[in-house]
C-alpha cells in the first residue's frame, strides 16, 4: 500500500531563514505529488504539484519542491520564510490515472521565530 | 465562484444521533471526496465519487454513507454517531482527478 512519510512533526525556523520540509513516499510507481498548506482553522490550500517533466517545480508564495526519483522524495523549500508561513504543511500523493483520493503524510507544523 | 462550501461549520452530536454533512461545489468538477482529519494525523479518505450516481469507499468508510444525485452536491451521512467519529471533516473536488480543492471543513464532536 502507498504511504507518505513526513519525518519532522515540528520545525522551528527564524524569520528570514531558509526552510526545507521533507517528504518521502512509498509507491509502486511514481505517483502525482502535492504539497498543501493548512492555516489554523482553515481548509487546505495547494502550494504546488508534480505530475511529470521538470523535477523542480515552483508553487505559490515563493515555495518550490524537488522530486528525486532515486530517493522517493519530494522536499519542499523556501529561501526566506515570513511570519505568515507559520502553518501545517502536508505532503500528499495520488495514483496516476486514477480517480481515488489523496494519501497524506501526517503533516509538519512550522513555527516561525521572530 | 464560491468554490467548495461545507455546512455546518461546527456541530455537537450525542452518541447514537445521526446527521448529514453538506458539501457543494460550483466549479463543475466531476470528482468529489470526503476526508476526515484527526489530531496529529493527515487526512484519511472516507468516500469519493467520480460523478452523479457513482460512489466508492475510501480508506475509512465504516459508519458513513454518501450519495451523489447531482454534480454539485456530495452529502456525507453519519448514522448512529460514535465518539470515534469526533473529527474535522473536509470535502474536496477536482476535475479529472487531478489536484483537489478543499472546503473549509466541519468540526464535529460526538459526546
Amino acid at each position: 500500500a502507498q504511504s507518505v512519510t513526513q519525518p519532522d512533526i515540528h520545525i522551528t525556523v527564524s524569520e528570514g531563514a531558509s526552510l526545507e520540509l521533507r517528504c518521502n513516499y512509498s509507491y509502486g510507481a511514481t505517483p502525482y505529488l502535492f504539497w498543501y498548506v493548512q492555516s489554523p482553522g482553515q481548509g487546505l490550500q495547494l502550494l504546488l504539484k508534480y505530475f511529470s517533466g521538470d523535477t523542480l517545480v515552483q508553487g505559490i508564495k515563493g515555495f518550490e519542491a524537488e522530486f528525486k526519483r532515486s530517493q522517493s522524495s519530494f522536499n519542499l523549500r523556501k529561501p526566506s520564510v515570513h511570519w505568515s508561513d507559520a502553518a501545517e504543511y502536508f505532503c500528499a500523493v495520488r495514483r496516476k490515472g486514477g480517480a481515488d483520493g489523496l494519501t497524506f503524510g501526517k503533516g509538519t507544523h512550522l513555527i516561525i521565530q521572530p | 465562484n464560491a468554490g467548495v462550501t461545507q455546512t455546518p461549520k461546527f456541530r455537537i452530536l450525542k452518541i447514537g444521533q445521526s446527521m448529514t454533512l453538506q458539501c457543494a461545489q460550483d466549479m463543475n468538477h466531476n470528482y468529489m471526496y470526503w476526508y476526515r482529519q484527526d489530531p496529529g494525523m493527515g487526512l484519511k479518505l472516507i468516500y469519493y465519487s467520480v460523478g452523479a450516481g457513482i460512489t466508492d469507499k475510501g480508506e475509512v468508510p465504516n459508519g458513513y454513507n454518501v450519495s451523489r444525485s447531482t454534480t454539485e452536491d456530495f452529502p456525507l451521512r453519519l448514522e448512529l454517531a460514535a465518539p470515534s467519529q469526533t473529527s474535522v471533516y473536509f470535502c474536496a473536488s477536482s476535475r479529472q482527478g487531478a489536484w483537489q480543492f478543499f472546503g473549509p471543513g466541519t468540526r464535529l464532536t460526538v459526546l
